[in-house]
């Protein structure tokens, strides 16, 4: 079965310092991952995915993802942080079935301190 | 590209009432549909998905019940909530591009 890891709860980072977000993944076949943000009681928006192609994935804002296939990570990284940057990550992994269905980590809570 | 509306935005519910949220979605005809319960603002759990018309899949056990009357409509309903039902409910719909588009959710609060 698929599933996400979101090891760390929360992150801290100031502000124009670079950012990690870690997430691993574990799946049959070649991996669909996604990474989102959520802004408080705001919906999921879309910053970047992994198909298919060059390991690294360049999304909106400045983020962007490495895909390592050998340790089974995608984690989403930005050279420099902003405040505005704080908000909810989720990292999510799309099923092979039909129902092609995301499946997410528990999400990472960045904190950008000025 | 999609979009999906979602309403009512915030909801107060009494416990033991009835529950009807509405998703519908502009654009690709006959999307995959989803709905996720987010509860603490913390992790997604995916409640149904529908393939199409009239076609409803349950991830979890649960008071709540899916149905898709319409292409672009995916209903949320429940005949009586309960306290464990307060959560963020986020509608999302699979684009062909491998992308996937969410509304803008409902909180609902099971008083």
């Amino acid at each position: 079965a698929q599933s996400v890891a979101q090891p760390e709860d929360q992150v801290n980072v100031a502000e124009g310092n670079p950012l990690t977000v870690k997430c691993t993944y574990s799946v049959s076949g070649n991996p669909y991952l996604f990474w989102y943000v959520q802004y408080p009681n705001r919906g999921l928006q879309f910053l970047l995915k992994y198909i298919t192609g060059d390991n690294l994935v360049k999304g909106s804002y400045g983020f962007e993802a490495e895909f390592n296939k050998s340790q089974t990570s995608f984690h989403l990284k930005k050279p420099s942080a902003l405040v505005s940057d704080s908000a909810l990550y989720f990292c999510a992994v799309r099923t092979m079935d039909s129902s092609y269905k995301l499946i997410f980590g528990s999400g990472t809570r960045l904190l950008v301190r000025p | 590209s999609q979009t999906i509306h979602q309403w009512p935005a915030t909801l107060v519910q009494p416990v033991g009432s009835p529950l009807s949220l509405e998703c519908t979605v502009e654009g690709t005809s006959n999307p995959n549909l989803y709905w996720y319960r987010q509860a603490a603002g913390r992790g997604l759990q995916l409640l149904f998905y529908s393939v199409g018309i009239g076609q409803i899949s349950s991830e979890v056990p649960q008071n709540l019940s899916a149905s898709r009357p319409q292409d672009r409509q995916f209903i949320l309903s429940s005949k009586k909530l309960l306290l464990s039902d307060s959560g963020f409910y986020l509608c999302a719909e699979r684009d062909r591009g491998y992308g996937y588009t969410f509304g803008s959710g409902t909180r609902l609060t099971v008083v």
